[in-house]
């Protein structure tokens, strides 16, 4: 079946330590999303990805990283220098001509 | 900037109509969507009306957009406890390159 994977669901991450969580699609989109998920503030862009070797940054970017090697690959490197990384990450695709967004199931992390 | 507004809750009695409200600031939004976001999963897109339509209905989904107003609409009928949700409004922004997303609606049921 066609979607978007995410991984790991749940992942737990020591201060100062970098995470990076996967995020695959089989759906041949062009653009590719990275969207935090705090309770109470809805969806806010991390970065975004529109093509292949091209990505930028969104409303939130500092502290974060991507790569855009592939077209089916996205992964999100969260660094130690985001200060509150704690929070519920969602990885997306669009479908080009109605902007559909088809999400991933999401990856948690919590920082101890 | 862009930006999307809605309340944050709505609690309806099982089998009445929900009706959830949005309000968005980009004139030339091209198309704006309902997605439903179920506990610990990620969002489905629930319907999407392209900005020159005024009406889309799906089965027990009605929505309603008044481009004047910069208002949006999702009126679920015969509300049932499978539809207790986070519901967003979004929007694709002019320069198409994002959607913005509101800070979610979630309802409840209640019998």
């Amino acid at each position: 079946d066609g979607g978007i994977t995410q991984s790991p669901k749940y992942l737990f991450r020591k201060e100062g330590q970098n995470v990076t969580l996967s995020c695959e699609q089989n759906l041949n989109h062009d653009a590719m999303y990275w969207y935090r998920q705090d309770p109470g503030q809805g969806l806010r862009l991390i970065y975004y990805s529109q093509i292949v070797n091209d990505f930028q940054k969104g409303d939130i970017a500092e502290g974060y990283s991507v790569s855009r090697e592939k077209k089916e690959s996205f992964p999100l490197t969260v660094t130690s220098a985001q200060k509150n990384p704690t929070a519920f990450y969602l990885c997306a695709s669009s479908r080009e001509n109605t902007g559909e967004l088809f999400f991933g199931e999401g990856s948690r992390l919590t920082v101890l | 900037g862009e930006d999307v507004e809605q309340s944050l809750f709505l609690s309806v009695r099982e089998g009445d109509s929900s009706v959830i409200n949005c309000t968005y600031t980009d004139s030339s939004s091209t198309y704006l969507y309902w997605y439903k976001q179920e506990p610990g999963a990620g969002l489905q897109l629930l319907t999407y009306i392209f900005s020159n339509m005024d009406m889309k209905q799906d089965q027990r989904l009605t929505v309603l957009l008044n481009k004047k107003d910069k208002h949006l609409s999702l009126r679920i009928a015969d509300t049932q406890t499978g539809d207790s949700a986070i519901y967003f409004c979004a929007e694709r922004s002019s320069s198409a390159s994002k959607i913005i997303f509101g800070s979610g609606t979630r309802l409840s049921i209640r019998p």
